[in-house]
């Protein structure tokens, strides 16, 4: 299994902020993803974080809003630009392991102002 | 875009009882996986079935994957009131989607001592 750790756990950001989140894996893994949850609710995947290239976004998040790096196996950033109150979310990194597993970190809970 | 529907989505009963979660799909999968999430924290993996009519148990927790990998279920024997939290399935729907998972909605499950 792989053991992923997100900084920082929490944050209260005011609107038009940007915030920098980081994941780190304590082991090279293919592939990490970045996903967001609604307190309560399920998680929707927003980017896969591709080491070396560009991020693969799913429908409904753009790049400028969501830059990621990656910049090594074991490491990834997600940054929320522009803040605004509906950016208010748990954000969730988490890591493909063997036999299609995935692990997640703990999460960053974010709330905009 | 690939669905999975779960259910139910709240769930309440007493100490002792069995209860049984549903994710059901019209779509093939080549992985489905549960976690279970405390408030606070990431999903934590439970298990992931790989093979159609795939049954898995985990102490008191039982995992079937269809035998046509579209649905699965988990059924937890005398549920205990350590229990409680969100419950996920996620799949894996393979080819160009390969590694990344579509959540069903959840199911909030509490048990009372």
């Amino acid at each position: 299994s792989a053991v992923i750790s997100q900084k920082p756990s929490r944050d209260i950001c005011q609107r038009g902020t940007s915030l920098t989140i980081q994941c780190q894996v304590d082991s090279q893994v293919t592939m990490m993803f970045w996903y967001r949850q609604q307190p309560g609710q399920s998680l929707t995947l927003i980017a896969t974080a591709n080491q070396g290239s560009e991020a693969t976004y799913e429908s409904g998040f753009v790049i400028d809003k969501f830059p990621i790096s990656r910049p090594n196996l074991t490491f990834s950033t997600l940054t929320v630009s522009n803040m605004s109150p509906e950016d208010s979310s748990i954000y969730l990194c988490s890591a493909r392991g063997g036999q299609e597993t995935q692990y997640f970190g703990p999460g960053t809970r974010l709330l905009v102002l | 875009t690939q669905l999975l529907e779960q259910s139910p989505q709240f769930l309440s009963i007493q100490e002792g009882e069995n209860l049984t979660v549903y994710c059901n799909s019209s779509s093939v999968f080549s992985s489905l996986q549960w976690y279970r999430q405390e408030p606070g924290e990431g999903p934590v993996l439970l298990v992931t079935v790989v093979t159609g009519g795939e049954v898995k148990k985990l102490k008191r927790l039982t995992f079937q994957f269809g035998d046509a990998r579209k649905d699965s279920s988990l059924h937890i024997t005398a549920a205990q009131p350590g229990d409680t939290g969100l419950y996920l399935c996620a799949a894996n729907a393979g080819g160009t989607s390969y590694g990344k998972l579509t959540f069903g909605q959840g199911t909030i499950l509490t048990v009372h001592p």
